[in-house]
């Protein structure tokens, strides 16, 4: 089955740029989601199709894909952004399949 | 604005079925184009896709909770359900509805409801 890696944790300044990562073989030939889930809250859907953004969502928050890597770039992080990130792909094989999630902190 | 609303029982023995509802506003189950999922997240297996379901009827499970798993819908009160028999520890977690069209992608998320299988 798929199987997507991402760092349990990145830790980012107020008004840096945090990247989240999220592996898995030949990802780039995938289109590649993001979620970020506040605690308490469900997940809640920030990048689709690798750079696209759900009306609603800052333009802060960005995506590329490319090779075996893909990135959630949070740009200007504010605190609000503190929050657990999820990276998921649709394969036709191992169906949905989710990374293990990426806690990041703001410092 | 589509919402999804999970409902059901917090506490299941084991052995017994897991019986949970989400209800759908602001958009048909029966005739729209969003396929309609569970999904449960825990500390152990964190977010796992459970099943679906499509046009009202059509259905597709996780190969691995296919045998205990049936998902349906009722179209009158535009609600799809989740029934899970055999359950054991392993799957006390949150169980979330979803909603997403494409197929590929999860747009819309009910607020969860915690399940605890315990006796």
């Amino acid at each position: 089955s798929y199987v997507l890696t991402q760092p349990p944790s990145v830790s980012v300044a107020p008004g840096q740029t945090a990247r989240i990562t999220c592996g898995g073989q030949n990802i780039g030939n995938k289109s590649v989601h993001w979620y970020q889930q506040r605690p308490g809250q469900a997940p809640v859907l920030v990048v689709y199709d690798d750079k696209d953004r759900p009306s609603g969502i800052p333009e802060r928050f960005s995506g590329s894909n490319s090779g075996n890597t893909a990135t959630l770039a949070i740009s200007r992080v504010e605190a609000g952004d503190e929050a657990d990130y999820y990276c998921q792909v649709w394969d036709s094989s191992s169906d949905y399949v989710f990374g293990a999630g990426t806690k990041v902190t703001v410092l | 604005q589509v919402q999804l609303q999970e409902s059901g029982p917090g506490l299941v023995k084991p052995s017994q079925t897991l019986s949970l509802t989400c209800t759908v506003s602001g958009a048909s189950i029966s005739s729209g184009s969003h396929y309609w999922s569970w999904i449960r997240q825990s500390a152990e297996k964190g977010l796992e896709w459970i099943g679906r379901i499509y046009k009202g009827g059509r259905t597709y499970y996780k190969s691995s909770l296919k045998s205990r798993v049936i998902i349906s819908v009722d179209m009158s009160k535009n609600q799809f359900s989740l029934k899970m028999r055999s359950v054991t520890a392993a799957d006390t977690a949150v169980y979330y509805c979803a909603g997403g069209e494409p197929i590929t992608i999860f747009e819309i998320w009910g607020l969860g409801t915690m399940v605890t299988v315990s006796s």
